[in-house]
Order: C-alpha cells, then sequence, then structure tokens
C-alpha cells in the first residue's frame, strides 16, 4: 500500500527564518510528486510537481527537491503570508489517484 | 483561464436529508475527482470520473455517488446525511494526459449536517 508521511505535523518558524519540511514516500513506481498550499477553508493551490530523483523546482522563496524516498520543501526567508498548511501528494504505478499526506501545519510570525 | 469552481460554498443541512454539489472544471479538463477533507481524516478520495465514467472509486458507502456530465461538469450526492458527513467537499479537475496528474482544486463546499 502506498504511503505518505509528512514531518513535522507543525512548524512555527520568526519571518526570515529558513526551513524545510518533509515528505517521505513509500511507493512501488513514482510517476510524480506534487505540492500544495492549502490556506484555512480553501482549496489546496497547486505548487510544484516532481518527476524524478534529483529533480529541484523553485518558486519564489520556494524549493522543492527530490529523492528515490522523500521529497523537501525548503522555505527561506519565510514571511508572514507564507503561512499555510502545505501538502504532498504521490501519484505511483498505474494509478491515476494520487496518495496525499496529511499536511505540514507552518506559522510565520512576524 | 477560469478555474476550478463549486457550489453552493457553503451548506448546512438536517440528518437524513440528501445533498447534491457541483463542479466546474477548467476548460479541456475531462477528469475531475472528489474528495472529503476533515480535521481528523485529511483529504481522503471519494471518486473520480473521467469523460462521464467512473474510472476510480474510494473507500466510501453507497450513500455517496456522483455523475459527470459532457461537458465534464460533476456532481457528487450524499444521500441520508450523517453528521459524520461534515466536511469540507473538495473537486479537482486534472487533465490526466502523458501519464501526469496535476490535480487543480476548487474553493469547495463547506457541508455541514446538524
Amino acid at each position: 500500500e502506498d504511503q505518505v508521511t509528512q514531518s513535522p505535523e507543525a512548524l512555527r518558524l520568526q519571518e526570515g527564518e529558513s526551513s524545510s519540511l518533509n515528505c517521505s514516500y513509500t511507493v512501488s513506481g513514482l510517476r510524480g510528486l506534487f505540492w500544495y498550499r492549502q490556506d484555512p477553508g480553501k482549496g489546496p493551490e497547486f505548487l510544484f510537481t516532481l518527476y524524478s530523483a534529483g529533480e529541484e523546482k523553485e518558486k519564489e522563496r520556494l524549493k522543492a527537491t527530490l529523492t528515490k524516498k522523500e521529497s523537501f520543501l525548503h522555505i527561506t526567508a519565510p514571511k508572514p503570508e507564507d503561512s499555510a498548511t502545505y501538502l504532498c501528494a504521490v501519484q505511483a504505478g498505474g494509478s491515476y489517484i494520487p496518495t496525499f499526506g496529511r499536511g505540514t501545519s507552518l506559522i510565520v510570525h512576524p | 483561464k477560469a478555474g476550478v469552481t463549486q457550489t453552493p460554498r457553503y451548506l448546512i443541512k438536517t440528518r437524513g436529508q440528501q445533498v447534491t454539489l457541483s463542479c466546474s472544471p477548467i476548460s479541456g479538463h475531462r477528469s475531475v475527482s472528489w474528495y472529503q477533507q476533515t480535521p481528523g481524516q485529511g483529504l481522503q478520495f471519494l471518486f473520480e470520473y473521467f469523460s462521464e465514467t467512473q474510472r476510480n472509486k474510494g473507500n466510501f458507502p453507497g450513500r455517496f455517488s456522483g455523475r459527470q456530465f459532457s461537458n465534464s461538469r460533476s456532481e457528487m450526492n450524499v444521500s441520508t446525511l450523517e453528521l459524520g458527513d461534515s466536511a469540507l467537499y473538495l473537486c479537482a479537475s486534472s487533465l490526466a494526459t502523458d501519464g501526469t496528474y496535476e490535480q487543480y482544486f476548487g474553493p469547495g463546499t463547506r457541508l455541514t449536517v446538524t
């Protein structure tokens, strides 16, 4: 059974304090790993897709990386507006349906 | 390009009633998936429709059903509502081509069952 585990569950940072969120996965035949941002009461907002180990993608203060067992979402010099829950999902094997992790709740204090 | 839209945004129903939620995908997207999101269970997959056919189904009781129309718009129905059905219901659309499955979510429908 495909498994996706995100850590930590919650993270509090001071503005400007860089950190990383982790998404570890156990799947057969990874086809894609997705990162989403979700604000309270809203739908997840698509951020990145990573397809193979070694791949990296960046968007503003966010950088996502992928290895054969995990992905990291690096947040550089975060701002309060980066506060949100960050979700990771993987698509694997012949399934069209991504498996989602439980998310990391990030709070950035000014 | 317009995003995924869902109606209604908020809904309050009583136990035993039924409810229908609607989703309009991004233009050109043929796959529509539905998810239930609760604080305790996170995002749980309900079902996926592709070209008017249910292609995948999650582990939810038969009270949860859906359909997709020829214009890719989708509806989901929940019959005989229970208190535990209170949740944020999310619709996601995807091109579902070339083996990738980037999903774009709508704002959700917040269902409260009293």
